[in-house]
């Protein structure tokens, strides 16, 4: 066990419908990494979030917008859901601010369906 | 952005045996170059990792060797077992303040 929760576990739904995506980080960590894994596209890195704050950004769609509260928790969520956006979603947590770099500890993911 | 490219995709040993699996790189301002570890269907975790002032680490049965100058970085697992069995991902850190993900290389140890 990491310490990083995510839920849901699984989540299955339509085509057009936004779903909302939820991370725990490891007590103490103020770093949160959003990765999407697909069998074509490996593991791909979305966005950071350092203390509240967008760190760096990858390949995130416009459709895709996260956020971390003041609790640190961080929210992932995903609109107008088409197909392809099906792939397991990874949260991991650092307590590195993004500069530097260490060991990113990685949460159980959460497997989205699109249909 | 960063381009990093790992081989083999694929590595099939026999239990006992060595494993070694590359990365290249290309940013030249890379810094810091970890390994993942990925059963199937589990998280991915961090086996071993190197910063680039240290040309080799090891712990156990694993370790990491670095190149700068040539710009990759290989993973060495020494007396394989079937628990070694997963997918690896090396995943250096870039000038962009992110870690960039291999494609992953399978490896299967047989019993």
């Amino acid at each position: 066990d990491s310490g990083v929760t995510q839920t849901p576990k699984h989540l299955i739904t339509a085509t057009g419908q936004r779903v909302t995506l939820r991370c725990s980080p490891r007590s103490g960590d103020l770093s949160v990494y959003w990765y999407q894994q697909s069998l074509d596209q490996g593991l791909q890195f979305l966005i950071q979030y350092y203390n509240g704050e967008e760190r760096a950004k990858g390949n995130i769609l416009e459709r895709f917008s996260a956020q971390q509260f003041p609790d640190l928790h961080s929210e992932l969520n995903l609109s107008s859901l088409e197909l392809g956006d099906s792939a397991l979603y990874f949260c991991a947590s650092s307590a590195y601010s993004g500069q530097g770099a260490g060991e990113q500890f990685f949460g159980p993911g959460t497997r989205l369906t699109v249909l | 952005g960063e381009n990093v490219e790992q081989h083999p995709s694929t590595l099939s040993v026999q239990e006992g045996d060595s494993a070694v699996i590359k990365c290249t790189y290309s940013d030249s301002a890379s810094n810091y170059f970890p390994w993942y570890k990925q059963e199937l269907g589990k998280r991915p975790q961090l086996i071993i990792d190197i910063r680039s002032n240290v040309g080799e680490k090891k712990d156990q049965r694993i370790a990491v060797t670095l190149n700068k100058t040539a710009k990759h970085f290989s993973l060495h697992i020494t007396e394989t077992q079937p628990e070694d069995s997963a997918v690896y991902f090396c995943a250096p850190f870039g000038s962009n303040y992110k870690l960039t993900f291999g494609k992953g290389t399978l490896l299967t140890v047989n019993p």
